[in-house]
């Protein structure tokens, strides 16, 4: 099965902002990889998908890159709003569906 | 609009049986496929089970396989997911969540707000 590994795990940064989350596969899974982010007590919320296709919605500040096994979500200019846990989740191999561990972004 | 809306969770013992459901609205549930996604306290997300849109094919992941089944009812807009040998590691959030018909599957569009489910004697 494939396995994802999101770095860092926790991040602390200041409004304005630019903050990169990198998420790594264990094989290449080509685009297929989707973004998610969580605030406490909601549930998941896609950001993007495909690797870097934005979900209708979602602010242009966020933007996703990468292909093979090594991935980026890039938040441009972090909001007040933008404070959650974010999850990578691999779609080349499925079923299973994996997700990364998670990235709590918190205010310095 | 799209909602799903999650029920059934609560306190069950190790070795017990408990369903939980996941009634929508807002679009054609028959054209979309369904998961259970779900989240022990303070941990990471773990996908659980995929139903196709007919109910056609369904899949597992390793630590739930042979224990819980999917299903769903299309006439009455509900997914379901049986519960059966619960383990404390069962314990959980379990949400639902619907597949994006895009080029790409897999991709989780929506999700409903969650069932806790806490396996303890």
């Amino acid at each position: 099965d494939i396995q994802l590994t999101q770095s860092p795990s926790f991040l602390s940064a200041s409004v304005g902002d630019r903050v990169t989350i990198t998420c790594r596969a264990s094989q290449d899974i080509f685009s297929y990889l989707a973004w998610y982010q969580q605030k406490p007590g909601k549930a998941p919320k896609l950001l993007i998908y495909a690797a870097s296709t934005l979900q209708s919605g979602v602010p242009s500040r966020f933007s996703g890159s990468g292909s093979g096994t090594e991935f980026t979500l890039t938040i441009s200019s972090l909001q007040p709003e933008d404070f959650a846990t974010y999850f990578c989740q691999q779609l080349n191999s499925y079923p299973p569906l994996a997700f990364g561990g998670g990235t709590k972004v918190e205010i310095k | 609009q799209v909602q799903l809306v999650e029920a059934g969770g609560g306190v069950v013992q190790p070795g017990r049986s408990l369903r939980v459901s996941c009634e929508v609205s807002g679009f054609t549930f028959s054209s979309y496929g369904m998961h259970w996604v779900r989240q022990a306290p303070g941990k990471g997300l773990d996908w659980v089970a995929v139903i196709w849109n007919d109910g056609s094919n369904k899949y597992y992941s390793d630590p739930v396989k042979g224990r819980f089944t999917i299903s769903r009812d299309n006439s009455k807009n509900t997914l379901y997911l049986q519960m059966n040998s619960l383990r404390a590691e069962d314990t959980a959030v379990y949400y639902c969540a619907r597949e994006a018909i895009t080029a790409i599957q897999g991709v989780f569009d929506y999700w409903g707000q969650g069932t806790l489910v806490t396996v303890s004697s």
